[in-house]
């Protein structure tokens, strides 16, 4: 166990539809990053947030927007989705400046 | 655009016998590698990292291995166990202030009994 914790585990929704996936990172860690894990493209970063603010974008589609609350929880919203968004959506979390991260267990998106 | 690859998808080995996984990086401003395993269902799971400026690092039966002349990275696993059984990824980050891991495609390594 991570100590990173991620909601919901499984999300199955339609074409056109939003959703909100929830992280929490591991008590201490300042740092969250957001991940994509498809079939053809692998694992991707999308996004990292220290300490509440945004610090590095990835891949992430415009239709994609997270943010870090005070109590450094995460949230990826994805809106307006397509098939082709069916993936592992994976959060990982690291303390301040160190780069050893530590991923939570994912949540598996269909997009029906 | 930079990249980072592994040369064999797939890795099967005998119980006891030792692993070498792969994996060749295109960045040549790379300064942080690591390998994670990934179970099925689950997340990546941390093994072993190394920065630059070292060629290697020993670990509780693993070792990676740092070419930085011709890109390339191995991980090695001693005694390989069916416990080991998983998807195995280099990562690697070029420093900054921020820390975005460029993941490999993975490798998979079966151990049999």
């Amino acid at each position: 166990d991570s100590g990173v914790t991620q909601t919901p585990k499984h999300l199955i929704t339609a074409t056109g539809q939003r959703v909100t996936l929830r992280c929490s990172p591991r008590s201490g860690d300042l740092s969250v990053y957001w991940y994509q894990q498809s079939l053809d493209q692998g694992l991707q970063f999308l996004i990292q947030y220290y300490n509440g603010e945004e610090r590095a974008k990835g891949n992430i589609l415009e239709r994609f927007s997270a943010q870090q609350f005070p109590d450094l929880h995460s949230e990826l919203n994805l809106s307006s989705l397509e098939l082709g968004d069916s993936a592992l959506y994976f959060c990982a979390s690291s303390v301040g400046d160190q780069r050893e991260q530590y991923f939570g267990p994912g949540t598996r998106l269909t997009v029906t | 655009g930079e990249s980072v690859g592994l040369h064999l998808p797939t890795l099967s080995v005998q119980e006891g016998d030792n692993s070498i996984i792969n994996c060749a990086y295109s960045n040549s401003a790379s300064d942080y590698f690591i390998w994670y395993k990934q179970e099925s269902g689950k997340g990546p799971q941390f093994i072993i990292d190394i920065r630059s400026n070292m060629d290697k690092r020993q670990g509780q039966r693993v070792t990676v291995l740092l070419n930085k002349t011709v890109k390339h990275l191995s991980l090695q696993i001693a005694a390989t166990q069916p416990g080991d059984s998983a998807v195995y990824f280099c990562a690697e980050t070029s420093g900054g202030s921020n820390y975005k891991l460029t993941f490999g495609k993975g490798t998979l390594l079966t151990v049999n009994p």
